[in-house]
């Protein structure tokens, strides 16, 4: 099993739409976590922590859920800009918080 | 911008050559990793330092090894490149237990 798991995509909305992303970890020891965004033949870009209370920051807002090992990622108002892959990522736990893992990626292609 | 650089870019070698990759940063972090990303895959963790030579494996770390004899940079070698060492890497720095920054990719391509 995959120590984090996201459902591929593609995601296709429209503008305006609201659009959420889950993904889930396998260790229940994962201490950190994060969103990333990718765009294509990019490399990575922190686009937020995620907190155990929820974060929110403008459009985007994070949940973390810690009985259910799963990490959500909710954003509203979708604009063409949001199209990109977006990487859940945790804490590597045989590492300690040294060093991160990711999971494949959701693609999010919003259209107009 | 976050002062991590990896050069080449792109690179084209043949089987059995080694190949290195360099990551160089300006923001004195502590951490540094190289990863590595393929379809299918997503990236996953090759080797990572926590200080000057001081190093340790990830998941994927057969037939690579690092070395950071400075803090700036860490070093990545294909001691004998294979056609399964096709692909991006990253590199990447970070303080403990926060997010990344990485580096734009190396394109590596073993004929």
């Amino acid at each position: 099993r995959k120590e984090v798991e996201q459902d591929p995509g593609p995601f296709n909305v429209p503008e305006g739409a609201t659009v959420a992303f889950n993904c889930t970890y396998s260790n229940s020891a994962s201490q950190s976590f994060f969103w990333y965004r990718q765009d294509c033949r990019k490399e990575p870009k922190l686009l937020m922590s995620v907190y155990s209370s929820g974060n929110e920051d403008g459009r985007f807002t994070a949940q973390l859920n810690r009985a259910s090992q799963y990490i959500s990622l909710l954003i509203r108002d979708s604009k063409l800009s949001d199209s990109a892959t977006y990487l859940c990522v945790v804490n590597r736990v045989d590492t300690g918080r040294r060093a991160l893992t990711f999971g494949s990626g959701t693609r999010l292609q919003v259209q107009p | 911008d976050a002062g991590i650089t990896q050069s080449p870019r792109h690179k084209v070698t043949e089987t059995g050559t080694p190949v290195t990759l360099r990551c160089h940063q300006t923001e004195n972090h502590r951490y540094m990793y190289w990863y590595r990303q393929d379809p299918g895959h997503g990236l996953r963790l090759i080797h990572y330092s926590y200080g000057v030579k001081d190093t340790d494996k990830g998941e994927v770390s057969d037939g690579y090894s690092v070395s950071r004899s400075k803090t700036e940079d860490f070093l990545l070698t294909l001691e004998s490149a294979t056609s399964s060492q096709t692909s991006v890497y990253f590199c990447a720095i970070s303080e403990e237990a926060r997010g990344y920054t990485f580096g734009s990719g190396t394109r590596l391509t073993v004929v």
